[in-house]
């Protein structure tokens, strides 16, 4: 198993561009979770999706769209980039919801200028 | 409201020392109580988690954590530090259905 994968690893984006942020899990889990981490703050959960075509609001939406069309993918898009969105995103799963454990991405460095 | 407090952003310690990463939490409801870890340029993997029962808990590499209700606490750690654990370390507390919490980290050095 690959876990959960996510691309890119790096980007530089200009102001007002948009992107998508790839997540993939091949754990056949139910829940998949976006957060991103500030320098110096812990993660803070962005969306999340309960199953193929169930997605809901986390703590800081704002800025983001997702969707959630199979298990295996919960793709994050940046439709205006804006230099608060400089960040760390990370991607996560997990098969239960809580307290089941949620199993991370690398993540992914997302840099706007 | 729901939140975390890890005491001390940066924590050095001399390899086989005693580790001990401080996490205090606020909930107006039983929590679930966990510890991540995130070494350089990955993501976030799970040492302990906290839900039920036992209130001493014993997680991966020799880490374990004990949840104190009366100090609301869940403090982590190790008898002796490897160089390996140099690392940043997160405490997470949950107690609706889908929202981690998390506190601000602390960067765990080992001094050789």
């Amino acid at each position: 198993n690959a876990g959960v994968t996510q691309t890119p690893k790096f980007r530089i984006l200009k102001i007002g561009q948009s992107m998508t942020l790839q997540c993939t899990q091949d754990m056949n889990h139910n829940y998949m979770y976006w957060y991103r981490q500030d320098p110096g703050m812990g993660l803070k959960l962005i969306y999340y999706s309960v199953g193929a075509g169930i997605t809901d609001k986390g703590e800081v939406p704002n800025g983001y769209n997702v969707s959630r069309s199979t298990t295996e993918d919960f793709p994050l898009r940046l439709e205006l980039a804006a230099p608060s969105q400089t960040s760390v995103y990370f991607c996560a799963s997990s098969y239960y919801l809580s307290p089941d454990t949620q199993y991370f991405g690398p993540g992914t460095r997302l840099t706007v200028l | 409201a729901q939140s975390v407090t890890q005491l001390g952003s940066h924590v050095s310690v001399s390899e086989g020392a005693l580790v001990l990463l401080r996490c205090n939490y606020s909930s107006s409801v039983p929590p679930y109580l966990f510890w991540y870890v995130q070494y350089p340029n990955q993501g976030l993997q799970l040492l302990l988690k906290y839900t039920t029962g036992a209130t001493l808990v014993k997680g991966i590499n020799g880490f374990e954590a004990e949840f104190k209700k009366s100090e609301t606490s869940f403090h982590l750690t190790k008898p002796s530090a490897h160089m390996s654990d140099a690392a940043e370390y997160f405490c997470a507390v949950q107690t609706g259905a889908n929202n981690l919490f998390f506190g601000t980290g602390t960067r765990l050095t080992v001094i050789p």
